[in-house]
């Protein structure tokens, strides 16, 4: 079955240190990818996303993720956190044959001042 | 351009009643989503609308639920005899090529 796998439920780091966070997807072929963040209160942005071509995609507000096929990974990195980017963020794949997203459960990020 | 939409912001009802939601996408998407977040979850596909074609109904929990969606305009997401495990935040996405935009959502407690 299509799943996105999001392994790590809540992550804190410190302002100004970088920022991996994981996601795993398990799809016949590769999925189109996508990476949101939902602040407090609020709706689902999108950061980034990747359907093909060079697999390291840039995004809004900083953010950065890299499709590797060999892994069926796309992580979503940051070089230097701010506090403003405490958030949940969740991964999601859309598969050629279907027209949903398939979300991860979430990653909550936490940043210490 | 304005963004997707969602009235009300939030909602309180009485365990029982019926409560209507209600979705404005963007304008010229011509497919609309709607999903459900309960706390501490990820999102949960409810229904799917494109264009003039039937409406994917798969992720619908119970007969409780139903949407509508005029033209390719505002959708509404009805529950019926709302009932305490209905308590989630309820996001509607218009979506245009592969990306989905979503709304702010509806926070619905029923107690």
């Amino acid at each position: 079955a299509q799943s996105v796998t999001q392994p790590d439920i809540h992550i804190t780091v410190s302002e100004g240190a970088s920022l991996e966070l994981r996601c795993n997807y398990s799809y016949g072929a590769t999925p189109y990818l996508f990476w949101y963040v939902q602040s407090p209160g609020q709706g689902l942005q999108l950061l980034l996303k990747y359907f093909s071509g060079d697999t390291l995609v840039q995004g809004i507000k900083g953010f950065e993720a890299e499709f590797k096929r060999s892994q069926s990974s796309f992580n979503l990195r940051k070089p230097s956190v701010h506090w403003s980017d405490a958030a949940e963020y969740f991964c999601a794949a859309l598969g050629d044959a279907t027209n949903k997203l398939i979300f991860g459960t979430g990653t909550l990020l936490a940043v210490q001042p | 351009g304005a963004g997707v939409s969602q009235s009300p912001s939030n909602k309180v009802t009485e365990k029982g009643k019926d409560v209507e939601l209600r979705c404005d996408p963007i304008s010229g998407h011509t497919a609309l989503y709607w999903y459900r977040q309960r706390l501490g979850q990820g999102l949960e596909f409810l229904i799917y609308f494109q264009g003039n074609s039937a409406p994917d109904k798969s992720g619908l929990p119970s007969d409780r639920f139903s949407a509508e969606r005029t033209g390719e305009s505002v959708s509404t997401l009805t529950i019926q005899r709302t009932q305490q495990e209905d308590s989630a935040v309820y996001l509607c996405a218009s979506r245009t090529r592969e990306t989905q935009y979503f709304g702010p959502g509806t926070r619905l407690l029923v107690l």
